[in-house]
């Protein structure tokens, strides 16, 4: 067990629709970092914020946003859906804020299905 | 541009047989980190080492053992008579110092699957 918490674990809602995903950090942790992984784009870092505010960008899709809030958690909602957004979300949690050398330690992930 | 090649898409090893899992990066940066994870059929993306572009020493841990070469940008990863808890999908990743916010660049990854 990481202490990363995401929820939902499953998703599946229809196109056209907006979710959105949690993610509560490691205690301690100020980073949160979102990836997607999907088998035809794999792993890919979507964005990152720091104590809340956002740190760095990816290939983060327009209709895609996310925030972090005062207490650490952070939301990520994923909105006019399509077929194509369907994958594994991953949230992330370092201690460090957005430097390389620390672990990040990846939460179960958030299985999205689009149908 | 920075990028991380696991050239290996799929391996397949029988128990107690040794296997090495290659992954080769490109990056401009003279500081970096590297990584790697595993993901186990559950799903989930388990840290196993990370490793800083200074520090060229081999590393071993238990039966895993991980060699960096700066010379042919190679930070491979061998794992000494492999079990079958070992199968699993695993990423090599590469992360910049001063790119923003230290993102991680993931290989394709290398599924390994070990046969009783």
């Amino acid at each position: 067990d990481s202490g990363v918490t995401q929820t939902p674990k499953h998703l599946i809602t229809a196109t056209g629709q907006r979710v959105t995903l949690r993610c509560s950090p490691r205690s301690g942790d100020l980073s949160v970092y979102w990836y997607q992984q999907s088998l035809d784009q794999g792993l890919q870092f979507l964005i990152q914020y720091y104590n809340g505010e956002e740190r760095a960008k990816g290939n983060i899709l327009e209709r895609f946003s996310a925030q972090q809030f005062p207490d650490l958690h952070s939301e990520l909602n994923l909105s006019s859906l399509e077929l194509g957004d369907s994958a594994l979300y991953f949230c992330a949690s370092s201690v460090a804020p957005g430097l390389a050398d620390y672990e990040q330690y990846f939460g179960p992930g958030t299985r999205l299905t689009v149908t | 541009a920075q990028k991380v090649t696991q050239a290996q898409t799929e391996i397949s090893v029988v128990e107690k047989e040794d296997v090495t899992l290659d992954c080769v990066y490109e990056t401009r940066d003279t500081t970096y980190y590297l990584f790697w994870y595993k993901q186990p059929p559950s799903g989930e993306l388990v840290f196993l080492i990370r490793r800083n572009s200074f520090d060229e020493q081999n590393e071993i841990s238990g039966r895993y053992s991980w060699n960096f070469q700066k010379s042919t940008s190679s930070f491979n990863f061998t794992i000494t008579a492999s079990q079958v808890v070992d199968s699993a999908v695993y990423f090599c990743a590469l992360s910049e110092v001063y790119n923003q916010g230290g993102k991680l660049i993931f290989g394709q990854g290398t599924e390994l699957s070990v046969k009783p």
